[in-house]
Order: structure tokens, then sequence, then C-alpha cells
């Protein structure tokens, strides 16, 4: 079955510290990927989102997510982390073979210390 | 509207009542979305509305579970003889055509309590 995997589920970081979660999915074909944010007391929100081209996407407030087909990725970074980047993040899967089907992870919690 | 409403924002009910979540999708958009994230999981798919299409009902977790789109606009949720693992944020989320990533855009949830 198709699935998405956050292994990082609490990760606590300083401010200005580097980061990156990790998103490994399971599906051999073309897919989309997508990074959403869910902060404090807000809706699910979207952060970035690949389709096709250059892997390296660029998403708001600084964030990337690069998209590595070979090992079935797409973690997401950011060289200096602020204290409103505390938040829930989820990595999303939608194979181009069905519209319907976006695969969530079971996101990763971020808090940055201030 | 301006975003996705989805009503009540809380429930609390006992075992065995059924229960009715609704959702309204921002203006225009074709396609809705169901979610269920329970503590400590992902989101986990339920149904998909497209359009007049047959809805995708492959992520229902039980016969328990319906839901219905109205007029291709507001959508209900139904959970019947409601169980105590239903418990969890019931999410909904509206997209534009429904075409392959598209992005979402998602209401505020149902916090859903079985007692």
């Amino acid at each position: 079955a198709q699935s998405v995997s956050q292994h990082n589920h609490h990760v606590i970081l300083s401010e200005a510290a580097s980061l990156e979660l990790g998103c490994n999915y399971s599906y051999g074909g073309t897919v989309n990927l997508f990074w959403y944010v869910q902060y404090p007391g807000q809706h699910l929100q979207l952060l970035l989102k690949y389709f096709s081209g250059d892997p390296l996407v660029k998403g708001i407030k600084g964030f990337e997510a690069e998209f590595i087909k070979s090992k079935f990725s797409f973690n997401l970074r950011k060289p200096s982390v602020q204290w409103s980047d505390t938040a829930e993040y989820f990595c999303a899967v939608n194979p181009y073979s069905s519209a319907s089907k976006i695969i969530f992870g079971s996101g990763t919690r971020l808090s940055i210390r201030p | 509207g301006a975003g996705v409403s989805q009503s009540p924002s809380n429930k609390v009910t006992e075992k065995g009542k059924d229960v009715e979540l609704r959702c309204d999708p921002i203006s225009g958009h074709t396609a809705l979305y169901w979610y269920r994230q329970s503590l400590g999981q992902g989101l986990e798919f339920l149904i998909y509305f497209q359009g007049n299409s047959a809805p995708d009902k492959s992520g229902l977790p039980s016969d328990r579970f319906s839901a219905e789109r109205t007029g291709g606009s507001v959508s209900t949720l139904t959970i019947q003889r409601t169980q105590q693992e239903d418990s969890a944020v019931y999410l909904c989320a509206s997209s534009l055509g429904g075409q392959g990533g598209e992005k979402l855009f998602f209401g505020s949830g149902t916090q859903l309590s079985v007692l």
C-alpha cells in the first residue's frame, strides 16, 4: 500500500539552528509531493510543492525541499529556524495515477527554543 | 465564503449515538476531501468528492461512516453508532478542480469526542 513516513515525531531546536525533516514515500510511479504546515491554532496550509522539473523547490518563509527520486525522499530544510517556525509539519504524496489520493505522513512536531 | 468552514468545531457525544459533521467548501471549488486526524497519527483519508462524479469512498473505515455532498457544495459526514475509537479531529479540505497535485485548503476541523 502507498504510504508516507516521517520518522521524526518531535524535533526540538534552538533559534538559528539548521533544520532538516525527513520524508520518505512508498510508490513506484510518478508523484506530486507536498509539505503542509499547521501553526498553533491555525489551519493546515501549503508550505511548498513539487510537480516536475528542478528537484529543489522553494516555499514560503525560507523553506525548501529536495526531491530525490532514487531515495523516494522529499526532505524539508531551512538553514536557520526562527521561534515562529514552531508548528507541525506534514509531508504528503499524490500519485499521478490517482487525483483523489493525497496521502499524508504522521507529521513532525517542531519546537523552537527562543 | 472566504475559507473552508466546518461545524461544529467541537462535538461531544455518547457511545452509540449518531453524529453529523458539516463542511462548507470554498465557493467554486469542485473537489472536497474528508480526513481524520487522530492523536499522534497523520491525516487519514476518508472520502473524496469531485464534481458530479461518484465519490471515492475507499478510505471510510467502516459502514458506520457515510458522507454526502448536496448540490456540489456543502458536505455532511455522518458517523452512526459512534465508538470511542472514532474520537479524532475530522478535517475537511477543498480544491479548485480536483486535478492531481492541487493545493488543498483546509477547514479548522471538528474535534469529536465519544464518551
